[in-house]
C-alpha cells in the first residue's frame, strides 16, 4: 500500500481551466502539506493542515484552494490556471508538526502542465 | 529569515568517487538540519538528520555533521554508486517552530557514471 498517494500523476490542461489534485495518506498522520517544485527543482511550501485545520498558508494566489475533508485527505483545487502554475505538486504528511522531527513523507508528485 | 544554501549542481562523478555536497544555513537559534533525497520520478525521502550542534547524521553510507561554528551541514559519501544518482536537498526547521515549516535548499543533482 502506498503511504502517501496523489492523483493524477500527470495533468495537461489549457490556460483558464480549473483542475484538482487529490491526496490521501494511510499513515495515520495528523499533518498534511502541499509543496510546489518548479522547473529548477526548487521546493516551496504552499499549505499545511493539522487535524483538518489550516496552519500554514504561504503567499499563494487565491486561485489555489486546499480542502481537507478529514485528516487523511488533503486536496488542492486550482482555478483559472496560468502558464506559471506548471510545476510538480507534492503532497506530504508528518505525524505531528514537522518542526519536531523534520520527517515528511512525500507522495510521488503530480506534474501539472498548463498550455 | 531562515534559509538554506546548497552548492549548485549538477555534480557528475564516476562510481567509487568521493562525494561532498555543501550546505550552509541561516537561522535564528539552533535549527534541526536534514538531508532529503529524490530519486527519478519519486517524491522526497528523508536521508539523514541532526538536531543539535556536533551531531552526525548517517544513513546508507552518507554522513553529515552539524557544524554550528560554520553554520554548515555538508553531505559526504566515501564511495558513490550508480544507484546514488538523484537530487539531494538540504533542509532546516526552526527549533521550537509551532508551524512545522521546513525550509529546503534548491537541490543538487548528482549523476554517477559506471
Amino acid at each position: 500500500d502506498t503511504a502517501v498517494s496523489q492523483t493524477p500523476k500527470y495533468l495537461v490542461t489549457q490556460m483558464g481551466n480549473d483542475k484538482s489534485i487529490k491526496c490521501e495518506q494511510n499513515l495515520g498522520h495528523d499533518t498534511m502539506y502541499w509543496y510546489k517544485q518548479d522547473s529548477k527543482k526548487f521546493l516551496k511550501i504552499m499549505f499545511s493542515y493539522n487535524n483538518k485545520e489550516l496552519i500554514i498558508n504561504e503567499t499563494v494566489p487565491n486561485r489555489f484552494s486546499p480542502k481537507s475533508p478529514d485528516k487523511a485527505h488533503l486536496n488542492l483545487h486550482i482555478n483559472s490556471l496560468e502558464l506559471g502554475d506548471s510545476a510538480v505538486y507534492f503532497c506530504a504528511s508528518s505525524p505531528g508538526l514537522a518542526g519536531g522531527t523534520g520527517e515528511l513523507f512525500f507522495g510521488e508528485g503530480s506534474r501539472l502542465t498548463v498550455l | 529569515g531562515d534559509s538554506v544554501t546548497q552548492m549548485e549542481g549538477p555534480v557528475t562523478l564516476s562510481e567509487e568517487a568521493f562525494l561532498t555536497i555543501n550546505c550552509t544555513y541561516t537561522a535564528t537559534g539552533y535549527p534541526s538540519l536534514f538531508w532529503y533525497v529524490q530519486y527519478p520520478g519519486e517524491g522526497l525521502q528523508l536521508l539523514l538528520k541532526a538536531t543539535k550542534a556536533d551531531d552526525k547524521g548517517s544513513n546508507k553510507g552518507f554522513e553529515a555533521t552539524y557544524r554550528k561554528e560554520t553554520t554548515s551541514f555538508h553531505l559526504e559519501k566515501g564511495s558513490v554508486q550508480v544507484s546514488d544518482s538523484a537530487v539531494y536537498f538540504c533542509a532546516l526547521s526552526a527549533r521550537g517552530s509551532t508551524l512545522g515549516r521546513l525550509y529546503f535548499g534548491r537541490g543538487t543533482q548528482l549523476t554517477v557514471w559506471p
